[in-house]
């Protein structure tokens, strides 16, 4: 199996921060990295995959960058909907495992 | 738009079943593949399985292998999982989610989740 590890488990931020979560796999997985965002009490939403791929209609604010065992989020300026829980989780292959996840808080 | 509408979740108590449904519209449910990832309560995201789109190909978390039975009736635009002495860890939220159409292993769209609860 691949593992994922993220980094922090947390972070308090302030609107128009730039935040950057990090996220590491236990072996080589090219691009098959995917990053979520879960706000409390709803279903997780896809804002990027092949690690640097924007989802459609997901805001530009976001990007994604890594390759091999090491990826990066990069929230350029934090916006109030941005406050939430940010999950990687790896595509390489089954069980398609995800990281511990990444809590934005307000500051 | 895509919908998907989980439903059968509820109470149950350690060692008894549940059959869990997800219900999609909005897309041609036959052409897609499709998985259950669950959350237990204040936990992070565990996928738990996955099925092909014509139901030939299917896969296990560990955590559920010999337990749980995923299954799909495309005519009925429908997603299953039989799940069989359920534990207390069993507890969570779960979620269907629709695989990415070029890389089955990445979640597009995701239901908005039914609460299985094993307790006595």
């Amino acid at each position: 199996d691949i593992q994922m590890t993220q980094s922090p488990s947390s972070v308090s931020a302030s609107v128009g921060d730039r935040v950057t979560i990090t996220c590491r796999a236990s072996r080589d997985i090219s691009t098959f990295l995917a990053w979520y965002q879960q706000r409390p009490g709803t279903a997780p939403k896809l804002l990027i995959y092949a690690a640097s791929n924007l989802q459609s209609g997901v805001p530009s604010r976001f990007s994604g960058s890594g390759s091999g065992t090491d990826f990066t989020l990069t929230i350029s300026s934090l916006q109030p909907d941005d406050f939430a829980t940010y999950y990687c989780q790896q595509a390489n292959s089954f069980p398609a495992h995800f990281g511990g996840g990444t809590k934005v808080e307000i500051k | 738009e895509v919908q998907l509408v989980e439903a059968g979740g509820g109470l149950v108590q350690p060692g008894g079943s549940l059959r869990l449904s997800c219900a999609a519209s909005g897309f041609t449910f036959s052409r897609y593949e499709m998985n259950w990832v669950r959350q237990a309560p204040g936990k992070g995201l565990e996928w738990v399985s996955y099925i092909s789109s014509s139901g030939d190909t299917i896969y296990y978390a560990d955590s559920v292998k010999g337990r749980s039975t995923i299954s799909r009736d495309n005519a009925k635009n429908s997603l299953f999982l039989q799940m069989n002495s359920l534990r207390a860890e069993d507890t969570a939220v779960y979620y269907c989610a629709r695989s990415y159409p070029v890389v089955s292993r990445i979640f597009d769209h995701w239901g908005q989740g039914t609460v299985v609860t094993v307790s006595s």
